[in-house]
């Protein structure tokens, strides 16, 4: 069964220090989002994307965060400039359509900032 | 303001009995409910998708329930094995776009005990 894969799995980086996340969708899906989980917190979500452009944001996604899609597989999202505050769990969900159809995650990349 | 409580916060159950995982939300508009399982340091995975007219939906050993008048949805899960234990998350969407409109509730954590 295809499903969402995350690279890394696991992330150490000092403050102020780049990461990029990177993710391989469902290949036939067309919606792609990015959602954090900070340690005993509830998910929250940052970005969509669709057609090659972010469809919404919220307020988290700051000018520190981008999303890219390379190529036709990867969807990668950037943090310029870390935070302490950024460490937490960071899923890659993607989905066929809107609406009632499904949203598979990622097993998600775990962030640590120092 | 747009909330999704869950209830209880945590549960202790024994293995082969049943449970039921409580959801309220004061979320309008309303589009859908969906009810996820969260391993431990995974993605959640999608278990029921239920529209406004749906009133039960089951996927194996998990009936999730919903009244949109009361705006209450249950999780219930029979026969209860030791890989359910896990954190168990509502979300209900105000619309047919996905991002901001998903509302997440923090979860409940059950744990199954032989």
């Amino acid at each position: 069964e295809p499903e969402v894969t995350q690279t890394p799995s696991h992330q150490v980086t000092q403050m102020g220090q780049e990461v990029i996340l990177r993710c391989v969708p469902i290949s036939n899906h067309l919606y792609f989002y990015w959602y954090r989980q900070i340690l005993g917190q509830k998910v929250e979500f940052l970005v969509s994307f669709y057609n090659n452009e972010i469809s919404e944001k919220s307020e988290i996604f700051d000018d520190q965060f981008s999303v890219e899609r390379p190529d036709g597989s990867n969807f990668t999202l950037k943090i310029r400039s870390t935070k302490l505050e950024d460490s937490a769990m960071y899923f890659c969900a993607s989905a066929r359509g809107l609406s009632s159809y499904e949203q598979y995650f990622g097993p998600g990349t775990r962030l640590t900032v120092t | 303001k747009n909330q999704v409580e869950q209830s209880p916060q945590s549960l202790i159950i024994l293995e082969g009995k049943n449970c039921t995982l409580q959801c309220n939300y004061t979320v309008s508009p309303f589009s859908n409910l969906r009810w996820y399982k969260q391993d431990t340091g995974r993605g959640p995975v999608s278990l029921t998708i239920m529209t406004f007219s749906e009133n039960t939906k089951s996927n194996g050993r998990y009936t999730a329930t919903l009244d949109a008048d009361t705006k209450q949805s249950s999780l219930h899960i029979t026969a209860s094995q030791l890989s359910d234990s896990a954190s168990y998350i509502c979300v209900v969407n105000r619309s047919n776009q996905a991002g901001t409109a998903l509302i997440f509730g923090k979860g409940t954590t059950l744990s199954v005990s032989s």
